[in-house]
């Protein structure tokens, strides 16, 4: 069965620091691989999306970057954290095309203080 | 960007009650999937409903989808403690080529009294 591995759970992080949050994903080849932020009280926005090793799109200009290093690895990182980088990240996974259900990870809760 | 915006943002009903949650979107789908979030947690998906249904059930959940309305609404029947989440709807845009994820409305928090 196929399962994601989202690491870490919590992280504090104070301001001008870097950052790197890890998915995995077991159990499948060549998934599509997604990032996204949920502010408190808000929906998903989707960051940054890969279809395949070292190919990255991303849906908004911002602080953070991605990278896809292997087939089932994405990284989220940063170079200098902001405050406004404080939200819930999840990584999630799909097999199709965007043409099916989405496998979320358990997420990871940064604050930047 | 959002595309889908639940309707109400929050509902708390009596265990037993039945939890209806409504979705609107704004462009041509594939997809509409609903999903649900425990506090801090990932989401999980619930069901799909692709565009040329009507209408799905899986258990105790009954999804319509209205596709000249733009909307789809999400029944829970004989609600449970348990079912105390927030509940997002997520459409797969038929732009993009479909690689590029879901589109999450805000939610809707369910909570039930016991």
């Amino acid at each position: 069965s196929q399962t994601i591995h989202q690491w870490p759970a919590t992280l504090v992080q104070p301001v001008g620091s870097p950052l790197s949050l890890e998915c995995t994903v077991e159990g499948t080849s060549n998934p599509n691989l997604y990032w996204y932020r949920q502010a408190a009280g808000r929906g998903l926005q989707l960051l940054f999306y890969s279809v395949g090793i070292g190919q990255i799109s991303s849906e908004v200009p911002q602080n953070l970057s991605a990278s896809r290093p292997q087939d089932r690895q994405f990284i989220l990182s940063s170079k200098k954290l902001l405050l406004s980088d404080s939200g819930f990240y999840l990584c999630a996974w799909a097999r199709d095309r965007g043409l099916g259900e989405a496998f979320f990870g358990q997420g990871t809760r940064l604050t930047v203080v | 960007s959002q595309q889908g915006e639940e309707d109400p943002q929050a509902l708390s009903i009596q265990e037993g009650e039945n939890a209806t949650m409504n979705c609107s979107y704004k462009t041509s789908i594939n997809n509409l999937q609903w999903y649900r979030q425990n506090s801090g947690r990932g989401l999980v998906h619930l069901i799909l409903i692709r565009s040329n249904e009507r209408e799905k059930h899986s258990g105790r959940l009954r999804v319509t989808l209205d596709t000249s309305k733009k909307s789809s609404s999400l029944l829970i029947t004989a609600s449970r403690a348990a079912d105390t989440a927030s509940y997002f709807c997520a459409t797969d845009e038929t732009t993009g080529g479909g690689a590029d994820g879901l589109t999450f409305g805000k939610g809707t928090h369910l909570i039930i009294q016991p």
